[in-house]
């Protein structure tokens, strides 16, 4: 079965970054495309960017375009996503997900998210 | 970007009941580029509809969604205990894409 494992919760001070990884199984790694997407307090959900597992081609939300990046490691069937230049307002919940078609499309499968606390 | 905006914030109903749920986009969406989720407490969201109107693996039929263009809608023909938790619309026709703040569906 489809399953999504992600890292432990990260607590960092403001101005630092954050590095999450996703594991995948079930699946061909390669033949799809993985999301990220988080989730703040009272807050919408907030899509970050997504990478083609198979090229490592990437897209990111203009609203994070200087400060995330994804990437991926095929030989580990696992995903990345770091954020720089944290502020308490990145304070969330942490998802990636598999896009359910190709590349711009529905979520599928979904990790079962990773809490990023931001605090001096 | 596309604001997507769910009505209710809550509904409250009983079981067996039927629940609408409503999401309105900011500007048109092309054709199938809607989804739903359900999130439960301490959760991560399940996906139920993908492409305005198509259930996903294993998503029971009481489960039906509809739409075109700004409105679209989920209904939950006959609630059962388990569907008592809150749901998002999401489009992924325009980058970035953007989910609306959530309908909770709570036991009256």
């Amino acid at each position: 079965q489809v399953q999504l494992v992600q890292s432990g919760p990260e607590m960092k001070k403001p101005g630092a970054s954050v590095k999450v990884s996703c594991r995948a199984s079930g699946y061909t790694f390669t033949a799809y495309s993985v999301h990220w997407v988080r989730q703040a307090p009272g807050q919408k959900f907030e899509w970050l960017g997504c990478i083609k597992a198979g090229t490592g081609y990437t897209e990111y939300s203009h609203n994070f375009q200087d400060r995330v990046t994804i990437t991926t490691d095929t030989s580990a069937s696992t995903v990345y996503m770091e954020l720089s230049s944290l502020r308490s307002a990145d304070t969330a919940l942490y998802y990636c997900a598999r896009d359910g078609y190709s590349f711009r499309y529905y979520f599928d499968f979904w990790g079962q998210g990773t809490l990023v606390t931001v605090s001096s | 970007e596309i604001v997507l905006t769910q009505s209710p914030g809550t509904l409250s109903l009983s079981p067996g009941e039927r629940a609408t749920l409503s999401c309105r986009a900011s500007q048109s969406l092309s054709v199938n580029t809607l989804a739903w989720y359900q999130q439960k407490p301490g959760q991560a969201p399940r996906l139920l509809v993908y492409a305005t109107g198509h259930r996903a693996t294993g998503i029971p039929d009481r489960f039906s969604a509809s739409g075109a263009g700004t409105d679209f809608a989920l209904t939950i023909r006959r609630l059962e205990r388990e569907d008592f938790a809150v749901y998002y619309c999401h489009q992924y026709d325009t980058s970035p894409q953007t989910f609306g703040q959530g309908t909770k569906v709570e036991i009256k």
